[in-house]
């Protein structure tokens, strides 16, 4: 059964940049797409992007394109999320999640959430 | 492609049935998944593949649609199933949006 932990709380500054981290256990790490999701205070869930370590592939959500890089390091089971030029507006929790299925997608199971404060 | 979730919240009893609605803006055949959000616990997968009930997930919920029109219902709300339920579409790989979210509360 696949279990996946998140590193913990973040507080950065403007302009600087968060690195995420995701390990994952229990299962062929890589066989295992992993996704990125945030939420925002008061706001849904938001797709960010995500990795096929089987396959290097990267895919990011169009609005943090040039702001986001996903890798994985099959050595340590750990995918990260690195975000950079972190504005107030990145203030969120960031979920990790396992990409299942093969004729159709879903997301499971998740990480616990990384709160990434961004503050002066 | 973008996610209309209905209503944004709705206020029921426990013992009532719900139903969620999702609208996509074009068709993502059956890939369409529903997830459960409490403030504090990581997203649960509910429902995926418009219809397919996630192992360990109580039957109340069920799911239906294909296309562009989807719904969950929750035949019994339980005082546990007072959340956020969000819908995803997996059809435009790898752009897999979210709708804005349902928020079920207490009447």
């Amino acid at each position: 059964q696949v279990h996946l932990v998140q590193s913990g709380t973040e507080v950065k500054k403007p302009g600087s940049s968060v690195k995420v981290s995701c390990k994952a256990s229990g299962g062929t790490f890589s066989n295992m797409g992993i996704s990125w999701v945030r939420q925002a205070p008061g706001q849904g869930l938001e797709w960010v992007g995500g990795i096929i370590p089987i396959f290097n592939t990267t895919n990011y959500a169009q609005k943090f394109r040039g702001r986001v890089t996903v890798a994985a390091d099959e050595s340590t089971s750990t995918v990260y999320m690195e975000l950079s030029g972190l504005r107030s507006d990145d203030t969120a929790v960031y979920y990790c999640a396992r990409i299942s299925g093969l004729r159709t997608h879903w997301f499971d199971p998740w990480g616990q959430g990384t709160l990434v404060t961004v503050s002066s | 492609i973008q996610m209309t979730q209905s209503p944004s919240s709705l206020s029921a009893s426990v013992g009532d049935r719900v139903t969620l609605t999702c609208r996509a803006g074009q068709s993502v055949g059956y890939h369409l998944n529903w997830y459960q959000l409490k403030p504090g616990k990581a997203p649960k997968l509910l429902i995926y593949a418009a219809s397919t009930l996630q192992s360990g997930v109580p039957s109340r919920f069920s799911g239906t649609g294909s296309g562009t029109d989807f719904t969950l219902t929750i035949s019994s709300l339980q005082p546990e199933d007072f959340a956020t339920y969000y819908c995803q579409q997996t059809y435009s790989t790898p752009a897999w949006t979210f709708g804005r979210g349902t928020k079920v509360e207490v009447k």
